[in-house]
């Protein structure tokens, strides 16, 4: 079944600065990609859903890059705020669309004054 | 946005114990899941579930029982709690159409003593 790696494990990041957070995954079929947010004591927030046909998708304060050659998705804070601390997740699909994610170990973000 | 509460949100016992999990999502999704959170493992999947009555496996589903009752309820069960069950559970649903992105609740935290 599918694979992913994510990394850095923690990332600090001055405020106002810009971060990326980098997955690696297996299934060169995979075509749904997901990154979740994780705040302190809740449940994850989805962030983006992005699709293979599009390399390049822009959210709130962020970006994400598909590289299908390389099979990386990266994650790309602009401008970091405090509202950004948190855990971040990518997901892919297991197996099928409906059996469940595969999640990377997360990154967890710490943005300082 | 899908609904998902979880209950109880925290939930200590003892080795040998029983539990039960609660899940319960208001959007009418089809798709039901049960996954667990620890450090260094990130969140993996233990159970799932396509409607009232079906439940399939997942990746770490050994000492876990899961039910789905209803196409709102979806309940993991714990009947000999070991202390390797220590964890944070999640719960999450998905409309098993088109992209298939899943939505969360806020989770249990369990302690098995």
């Amino acid at each position: 079944g599918e694979q992913v790696e994510q990394r850095p494990p923690h990332l600090s990041v001055r405020e106002g600065d810009s971060a990326v957070i980098i997955c690696t995954y297996t299934d060169p079929n995979s075509y749904y990609f997901f990154w979740y947010k994780q705040e302190p004591g809740a449940g994850l927030q989805l962030l983006m859903k992005v699709f293979s046909s599009t390399e390049i998708n822009e959210g709130q304060g962020f970006t994400v890059l598909l590289n299908k050659k390389d099979k990386q998705l990266s994650l790309n804070l602009t401008a970091a705020h405090p509202g950004d601390s948190a855990v971040y997740f990518c997901a892919v699909p297991r197996n099928n669309y409906a059996q469940g994610l595969t999640f990377g170990l997360g990154t967890r973000v710490s943005v300082f004054p | 946005e899908a609904a998902v509460t979880q209950s109880p949100r925290n939930k200590v016992t003892v080795t040998g114990g029983n539990v039960t999990l609660s899940c319960r999502q208001t959007n009418s999704h089809n798709y039901m899941y049960w996954y667990r959170q620890d450090t260094g493992h990130g969140l993996r999947l233990i159970h799932y579930s396509y409607g009232a009555g079906n439940l399939q496996i997942g990746d770490v589903p050994d000492g876990y029982k899961a039910t789905r009752t209803t196409q709102e309820d979806f309940f993991l069960l714990l009947e000999l709690a070991s202390p390797s069950q220590t964890s944070l559970y999640f719960c999450a649903s998905s409309d098993g159409t088109g992209v298939y992105e899943q939505y969360f609740g806020p989770g249990t935290r369990l302690t098995v003593l």
